[in-house]
């Protein structure tokens, strides 16, 4: 079965720094894919980043990008200069390609101070 | 127009009262979905259904029954709701081919 664990409940960062929210995984598949949503107050479910199991490089989109740690099934975001409008809900997820189903963590409320 | 439509986007209704969420989708998957968020739980998912002849329950699925009417719309239905189905409520697709996820926009359903 696949879990995907978010330790850190609530984090915040100072406007223009740089903040790494942290999950970790379990997955018995060696195919699969993973995933950072962003949650605005506005609730709609946008993707962050995506990243391919299968593929070393980390993913990078603009200011945002992952460290994947496949052995030791690590899959943090890392958010440079941080802008106000990055307050929100991150959820970490995973999906396998068997399964196609997405499966979420907890969540981390990233709050972005001026 | 959204590629996934949720209705309503807000719901109170009453315990023990029937109750009808609804999803349909302009992005032509196959793939559907039904999640429920719960603050401190994350996202877990009720149902899915990967074509309109094939559907499945999720990890949480009692006390929900789904209908896929066709391959664009999905719905959820709480036959006798209870106040612990407080919850946002999200309908998501996805193509088989790239596992990528679109979401609807929510309902945020309340039950007093």
């Amino acid at each position: 079965a696949q879990t995907v664990t978010q330790s850190q409940p609530e984090m915040s960062v100072q406007e223009a720094e740089t903040v790494t929210l942290s999950c970790t995984y379990d997955t018995s598949e060696n195919n699969y894919y993973l995933f950072w949503y962003k949650q605005p107050p506005s609730r709609q479910m946008i993707l962050v980043i995506r990243q391919e199991a299968y593929k070393q490089q980390n993913a990078t989109e603009n200011r945002f990008s992952v460290n994947f740690q496949k052995a030791a099934k690590s899959f943090s975001l890392k958010i440079s200069d941080s802008q106000l409008g990055d307050t929100a809900m991150y959820f970490c997820a995973s999906l396998s390609y068997n399964t196609d189903k997405l499966i979420f963590g907890t969540g981390t409320r990233l709050q972005v101070f001026p | 127009d959204a590629d996934v439509t949720q209705t309503p986007r807000n719901r109170i209704t009453k315990t023990g009262k029937r109750i009808m969420l609804e999803c349909s989708q302009t992005k032509g998957h196959d793939r559907m979905y039904w999640y429920r968020q719960d603050p401190g739980l994350g996202l877990r998912l009720i149902y899915y259904s990967f074509d309109v002849k094939d559907i499945n329950k999720g990890e949480i699925s009692d006390g929900y029954s789904v209908s896929r009417q066709a391959q664009a719309k999905f719905s959820l239905s709480l036959e006798s709701a209870i106040p612990n189905q407080t919850a946002l409520y999200f309908c998501a697709t996805s193509a088989a081919e790239n596992y990528g996820y679109t979401f609807g926009s929510g309902t945020r359903l309340t039950v007093v």
